[in-house]
């Protein structure tokens, strides 16, 4: 049972606007949520997180925004880059225990 | 700094036989996670171990198994493998029990045929 779903496999965005990947959850235990970039032939890398307690956290271009009420979660890219495409993880943690989604390909076009 | 390597890179292994996989933390990271990543399934968690002990279990048949050694490298075995074992397998590594930043290998790609 997927507890952590991205919804949209692939997104195609013109460089420099903005890049907004989507992740639902099922628990509302989850107590901390990441974001990972993964490269082909790499391991996925961290890129920001947010716990529960917070509704948003930036980092530079990156913004991710957390919803409770709705169990969202959102990743915000501004301005998209080329050097941006990659597959996005967003990850939902309890405990030691990291629920991950499935991926949405981000293609930035130049 | 060196990062987490995995070894090999690539196995190609057929129905029935085990394989064993191998993940060398970054130096000082004493916490090592496996994960199976399929295209349908996203990154599933499968063990994760620190200071040698299997702290935590995924929802993995007995078939896969681990252990870490005292320099904190892990290995993961996998016996009896079935066709649906072909996955990309990651290591991430962590300086701490809990830590909710990990540091990820390139992977395993097992191919079971």
């Amino acid at each position: 049972d997927q507890q952590v779903k991205q919804n949209s496999p692939s997104l195609s965005v013109q460089e420099g606007r903005i890049s907004i990947l989507n992740c639902d959850y099922t628990n509302s235990m989850f107590d901390y949520f990441l974001w990972y970039k993964k490269y082909p032939a790499e391991g996925p890398t961290f890129l920001i997180s947010i716990s529960s307690i917070k509704d948003k956290n930036e980092d530079g271009r990156f913004t991710v925004f957390l919803n409770k009420s709705a169990k969202h979660l959102s990743l915000h890219i501004v301005p998209s880059q080329p050097g941006d495409s990659a597959v996005y993880f967003c990850a939902a943690a309890t405990g030691n225990q990291f629920y991950f989604g499935t991926g949405t390909s981000l293609t930035v076009i130049p | 700094k060196a990062g987490v390597t995995q070894t090999p890179r690539y196995l190609i292994k057929t129905r029935g036989q085990q394989v064993t996989l191998s993940c060398s933390p970054i130096s000082g990271h004493r916490s090592v996670s496996w994960y199976q990543q399929t295209p349908g399934q996203g990154l599933q968690f499968l063990f994760e171990y620190f200071s040698e002990t299997q702290r935590n279990k995924g929802n993995f048949p007995g078939r896969f198994s681990g252990r870490q050694f005292s320099n904190s490298r892990s290995e993961m075995n996998v016996s009896t493998l079935e066709l649906g074992d072909s996955a990309l397998y990651l290591c991430a590594t962590s300086l701490f029990q809990n830590s909710n930043e990990q540091f990820f290998g390139p992977g395993t790609r097992l191919t079971v045929l």
